[in-house]
């Protein structure tokens, strides 16, 4: 399976932009970046997800690097609600007797993010 | 309201003592996971389902089992095997037929205390 790197933790301020960076370079061409986070007790919730281009949300942004080797997700101003552990994983393609996808779903260590007031 | 539903919150139970942490869904989804996290640490996948009656052993399944044998419910039972089975487990469903980049949904955990 393709892995993931993330640095272990990074600080923001609030209210300020959050670049929080993934390296992926074993990806496969048909490889989706999907990232969650992780609220402290809570399960992880989806963030974004992509495949080539640029996506925006809600939520975030994320931005692929043009070889797919790497990706940022940006959280454009952080709150204090913003802070979590965040982590980018890879679709692994594993195809059932059915014929269908969904792949492992692999997570890493992640990254935590730390917001200050 | 749909969603993935986990039971109970905390569980305790014995050491040499089986013990089944239930995981339901009402978003029919197709696939179905389980994972493992310890304190401070990230998920690891413990097993996967992609659809009923089948599923496949993840990274540690060592001492664990499960089984799908209805969409809904994807039930993991920890077993006396697990050398270290206090941990929090997540339980995770994803994607309905014909979508298959869709996110996963995750429940909100069982936190389990075997002593």
């Amino acid at each position: 399976d393709a892995k993931t790197t993330q640095p272990n933790s990074m600080e923001s301020n609030e209210e300020e932009p959050v670049h929080l960076p993934c390296n992926h370079s074993t990806i496969s061409g048909t490889d989706y970046i999907h990232w969650y986070r992780q609220l402290p007790s809570q399960g992880p919730e989806y963030v974004i997800h992509g495949l080539t281009s640029n996506v925006n949300n809600r939520m975030a942004s994320l931005a692929i690097a043009e070889d797919r080797k790497s990706s940022t997700l940006i959280l454009h101003r952080a709150t204090l609600r913003d802070a979590a552990v965040y982590y980018c994983i890879l679709r692994a393609h594993t195809p059932n007797a059915g014929g269908t996808s969904y792949g492992k779903l692999t997570f890493g260590q992640g990254t935590i993010l730390t917001v200050h007031p | 309201d749909g969603g993935i539903t986990q039971s109970p919150k905390y569980l305790f139970r014995k050491e040499g003592q089986n013990v089944t942490l239930s995981c339901e869904q009402n978003l029919n989804h197709d696939a179905m996971y389980w994972y493992r996290q310890d304190p401070g640490q990230g998920l690891r996948l413990i097993y996967y389902s992609q659809i009923v009656n089948d599923f496949q052993k993840g990274d540690i399944a060592e001492g664990y089992s499960v089984s799908r044998e209805k969409k809904e419910s994807f039930p993991l039972t920890v077993t006396s095997a697990q050398k270290n089975p206090t941990a929090f487990y997540l339980c995770a469903s994803r994607g309905d037929r014909g979508s298959l980049n869709t996110e996963a949904f995750f429940g909100q955990g069982t936190r389990l205390t075997v002593v």
